[in-house]
C-alpha cells in the first residue's frame, strides 16, 4: 500500500539558516508527490510537486524538492529560512484510486 | 477567480447526531475531494467527486456520503456522529484533465467537534 514517513515530527532552525525536511514514500510505480504547508488555522497550500522529468523540483517562498527514486525520497529544502516560514509541512503521494496519501507532518519553528 | 470556501467554520455536535459540511470549489474545477485530519495529523482521504459521481473512496465508513452538484459544490454528511469524528474536515477541488497529479486547492476547513 502507498503511504509517506515523514521522520521528524518537530524541527528548529534558526532564522536565515538552512532547512531541509525529510520524506520518504512507499509507492510501487513513479509516483506523483507534493508538498504542501499549513499554518495555524488554515487549509493547505501547494509549494512545489513532481510528476515526471528534472528530479530537482522548483516551488514557491523559494523551497525546492529533489526526488531520488533510489532512496525513495522526497526530501523538501530552503537555503535560508524566514520566520515566516513556521507551519507545518507535509508531504504527500497521490496513490491509486485518487487517495492524496499524506505524512503525518513535520512542525518547524524558526528561532530568531 | 474565487477560491475554494467551506462552511461553517466551526460545528458542535453530540455523539449519535448527523452533520452536513460545505464546501464550493474554484472556480473552473470539476473535482472535489474530502479529506479528514485529526488533531496532530496529516489529512486523511475521505472521498473524491468527480462530475457528481463518486471517483474514490479512502478507509471510511459508509456513514461517510458526499454529493456533488451540478455547479461543482459539494457536501460532506456524516451520520451517527462519534466522538473520535472531531477533526478538521478539509475540502480540495481540482480539474481533472488526464491522468494524475492535479493540484489541488484546499478550503480552510471545518473544525467539527463531537461531544
Amino acid at each position: 500500500a502507498q503511504s509517506v514517513t515523514q521522520p521528524d515530527i518537530h524541527i528548529t532552525v534558526s532564522e536565515g539558516a538552512s532547512l531541509e525536511l525529510r520524506c520518504n514514500y512507499s509507492y510501487g510505480a513513479t509516483p506523483y508527490l507534493f508538498w504542501y504547508v499549513q499554518s495555524p488555522g488554515q487549509g493547505l497550500q501547494l509549494l512545489l510537486k513532481y510528476f515526471s522529468g528534472d528530479t530537482l523540483v522548483q516551488g514557491i517562498k523559494g523551497f525546492e524538492a529533489e526526488f531520488k527514486r533510489s532512496q525513495s525520497s522526497f526530501n523538501l529544502r530552503k537555503p535560508s529560512v524566514h520566520w515566516s516560514d513556521a507551519a507545518e509541512y507535509f508531504c504527500a503521494v497521490e496513490a491509486d484510486n485518487n487517495d492524496m496519501r499524506f505524512g503525518a507532518g513535520t512542525r518547524l519553528t524558526v528561532k530568531p | 477567480e474565487t477560491g475554494v470556501t467551506q462552511s461553517p467554520t466551526h460545528l458542535i455536535k453530540t455523539r449519535g447526531q448527523q452533520v452536513t459540511l460545505r464546501c464550493s470549489s474554484q472556480s473552473g474545477h470539476n473535482t472535489v475531494s474530502w479529506y479528514q485530519q485529526a488533531l496532530g495529523q496529516g489529512p486523511q482521504f475521505i472521498f473524491q467527486y468527480y462530475r457528481e459521481e463518486e471517483n474514490g473512496r479512502g478507509n471510511f465508513p459508509p456513514r461517510f456520503s458526499g454529493l456533488q452538484f451540478p455547479n461543482y459544490s459539494s457536501e460532506l454528511n456524516v451520520n451517527a456522529l462519534e466522538l473520535d469524528d472531531s477533526a478538521l474536515y478539509l475540502c480540495a477541488s481540482s480539474s481533472i484533465l488526464r491522468g494524475g497529479g492535479e493540484t489541488q486547492y484546499f478550503g480552510p476547513g471545518t473544525r467539527l467537534l463531537v461531544l
